[in-house]
């Protein structure tokens, strides 16, 4: 079954400080990769995708992530990090081999900016 | 820019009662999804539907839950018997197809059984 590893659990930066949070999957073909944000209260918004050609990818709010095959990662980066990118942040795969598209989400990670 | 909406945001009940939990997602979507996120933990897939019916639904999703799509815009759960365990947030999500489509989280629904 696919699974998906986030290892940090909270994480803290300054602000202007560059970011990168990880990203570990299990699964058996090509995965689907997602990065999904969470703010306070919140719904979940999609920061960036994956599924194939360019293995670096580029999202929304300056953030960018690289799949690595060999690795089996997905880590997301930011250059420099803005005191409202603070949230939860949580990496998911797609999976539709059941026929339904179903995403399965990591425990996610806290960020902290310090300004 | 289209959303998903939910309501309502706070639902409180008493457990064994019956609630139903609604969400309008974005309107020329063809899949429709619910997830939950008990406190503290990770978000975990319910339900996925399509074509007015069930396409996968994991172990979490059992007899006490149902869903139906009523009308063209609503999407809803229902939880038949509440239990002290069923308390988290509910988010429902909504694609426009498969494969490299993404979801669309609508706000979640925060359900307390007490």
């Amino acid at each position: 079954a696919q699974s998906v590893t986030q290892p940090d659990i909270h994480i803290t930066v300054s602000e202007g400080a560059s970011l990168e949070l990880r990203c570990n999957y299990s699964y058996g073909a090509t995965p689907y990769l997602f990065w999904y944000v969470q703010s306070p209260g919140q719904g979940l918004q999609l920061l960036l995708k994956y599924f194939s050609g360019d293995t670096l990818v580029q999202g929304i709010k300056g953030f960018e992530a690289e799949f690595k095959r060999s690795q089996s990662s997905f880590n997301l980066r930011k250059p420099s990090v803005h005191w409202s990118d603070a949230a939860e942040y949580f990496c998911a795969v797609g999976d539709e081999a059941g026929g339904g598209n179903k995403l399965t989400f990591g425990t996610g990670t806290q960020l902290k900016v310090e300004l | 820019e289209p959303e998903v909406t939910q309501t309502p945001s706070h639902q409180v009940t008493q457990m064994g009662q019956e609630v139903i939990l609604r969400c309008v997602p974005i309107s020329n979507h063809l899949y429709f999804y619910w997830y939950r996120q008990i406190l503290g933990q990770k978000v975990e897939f319910l339900v996925s539907f399509y074509n007015n019916e069930i396409s996968e639904k994991s172990e979490i999703f059992d007899d006490q839950f149902s869903v139906e799509r009523p009308d063209g815009s609503n999407f809803t759960l229902k939880i038949r018997s509440t239990k002290l365990e069923d308390s988290a947030m509910y988010f429902c999500a909504s694609s426009p197809g498969l494969r490299s489509y993404e979801q669309y989280f609508g706000p979640g629904t925060r359900l307390t059984v007490t």
